[in-house]
């Protein structure tokens, strides 16, 4: 069965501070790859996705991810995250192609930004 | 404005007492499915539907019932809840062409079974 797995529960980081969330998917063919994120009391938005192509996928408010197939990863970057960041972070995977209705979420992580 | 509306947005009740949560969208998407969020799991996958009348389970259905007769309407179903089921609801709908994936959730349902 497929599975993701996001490395920290919780990361607290300053304001300026560059960010990395891990995240690791276990499937056995091609896979499409999300990260979606949850401030605090709302409903989760998309923040960025990979299908195919190029592995640097950019998204919104300046995140940004990479597909590395190799390492069946695909980590959250930011250079320089500000309070308003702070939200929890879900990885999500799903195979590409028939099935990719079945999306599987990681247990996400919290992201804490301190002024 | 596009959104996906759930009702209700939060729920006490108690096991045993059948209940619905009504989910609609205005965007005409033809995806839609349920996730439930508990802390310290992450969301996982109810049920979802590709199109009118075409559902199917995702990671964790049991205890839960869906249908869709209408491409706006997808209701989530528990038939006899029980306190298992106290959980964060969230539905949600994607469009064709993006890889069938939720784009769109719902402000969610709190639930609550006594």
């Amino acid at each position: 069965a497929q599975s993701v797995s996001q490395h920290n529960h919780h990361v607290i980081l300053s304001e300026a501070a560059s960010l990395e969330l891990g995240c690791n998917y276990s499937y056995g063919g091609t896979v499409n790859l999300f990260w979606y994120v949850q401030y605090p009391g709302q409903h989760l938005q998309l923040l960025l996705k990979y299908f195919s192509g190029d592995p640097l996928v950019k998204g919104i408010k300046g995140f940004e991810a990479e597909f590395i197939k190799s390492k069946f990863s695909f980590n959250l970057r930011k250079p320089s995250v500000q309070w308003s960041d702070t939200a929890e972070y879900f990885c999500a995977a799903s195979p590409s192609g028939a099935g990719s209705y079945q999306l599987t979420f990681g247990k996400g992580t919290k992201l804490s930004v301190i002024p | 404005e596009a959104q996906v509306t759930q009702n209700p947005r939060y729920l006490i009740t108690v096991t045993g007492k059948k209940l619905t949560v009504t989910c609609s969208q205005n965007m005409n998407h033809e995806y839609m499915s349920w996730y439930r969020q508990d802390p310290g799991l992450g969301l996982r996958q109810i049920y979802y539907s590709m199109n009118v009348e075409v559902t199917d389970k995702g990671d964790v259905p049991e205890g839960y019932k869906v249908s869709r007769k209408e491409k706006r309407n997808f209701p989530l179903i528990l038939e006899s809840p029980s306190p298992n089921q106290t959980s964060l609801y969230f539905c949600a709908s994607s469009a064709p062409g993006t890889g069938n994936q939720p784009q769109h959730f719902g402000d969610g349902t709190r639930l609550s079974i006594l």
